[in-house]
């Protein structure tokens, strides 16, 4: 199956710094790649549509200039969260579409989990 | 948006044991997942299954999607199988956007 990379898997920063974290695609090419965030114990939220050559594209309630995302290439998007506190602490997690004849299926990233001092 | 729910939300069960989790949703899908997440986060392709019947070894997926529900079954469960069970779906056609169901948490004891 296809192959997604997130880096770094694990990171701990201090409360008003900046942490960036890389989704590629390794085996496939992605125009679309999409950021999510889980909090212990609940589902998956969907916060933002990354688009290769484009602007993101944010989910109701997402603020765009806090989660900065960046699609530099079509097996690489970034997310940036910007001034990180620790309620932005939680599991982020991308995913990256592959079309097969009919079928859209998404593969996920093994997550990175953010913890803000 | 599209509501997904599943049920039940906790399960535990004996080693060998078989079981069934379901995924309602309350719209048309063109796209439903299953996915497996195991304890270290990793989110594990099961099915892609909009509709029909899929079977790999011991897991198969029915989608009936004029009555928007999708089974996961579950045979001769394994202490491996333990995790959380989400379904996805995606409602619009070329819209490759998904939303997670509350997942099933499944403990196998062994």
């Amino acid at each position: 199956g296809a192959v997604v990379s997130q880096h770094p898997s694990r990171v701990i920063c201090k409360s008003g710094t900046s942490v960036k974290i890389e989704c590629r695609s390794l085996d496939f090419q992605a125009t679309t790649m999409f950021w999510y965030r889980q909090f212990p114990k609940k589902s998956l939220m969907l916060m933002a549509t990354s688009n290769e050559g484009s602007k993101a594209t944010y989910e109701q309630g997402v603020e765009k200039d806090k989660f900065l995302i960046n699609h530099a290439s079509l097996t690489l998007s970034t997310l940036t969260v910007t001034s990180a506190h620790p309620e932005d602490s939680s599991f982020y997690i991308c995913s990256a579409p592959l079309t097969s004849g009919w079928a859209d299926t998404q593969y996920f990233g093994p997550g990175t989990r953010l913890t803000v001092l | 948006g599209i509501q997904v729910e599943q049920s039940p939300p906790d399960l535990i069960l004996q080693e060998g044991a078989n079981s069934t989790l379901r995924c309602n949703f309350s719209d048309s899908v063109n796209n439903l997942q299953w996915f497996h997440q195991n304890p270290w986060g990793q989110l594990i392709n099961l099915f892609y299954i909009p509709s029909g019947t899929k079977q790999n070894g011991r897991l198969s997926a029915t989608t009936v999607a004029t009555e928007r529900y999708s089974l996961l079954y579950i045979s001769s469960s394994q202490t491996t199988d333990s995790g959380v069970y989400f379904c996805a779906v995606a409602s619009n056609f070329g819209n490759e956007k998904l939303t997670f169901g509350t997942g099933t948490r499944l403990t196998i004891i062994p």
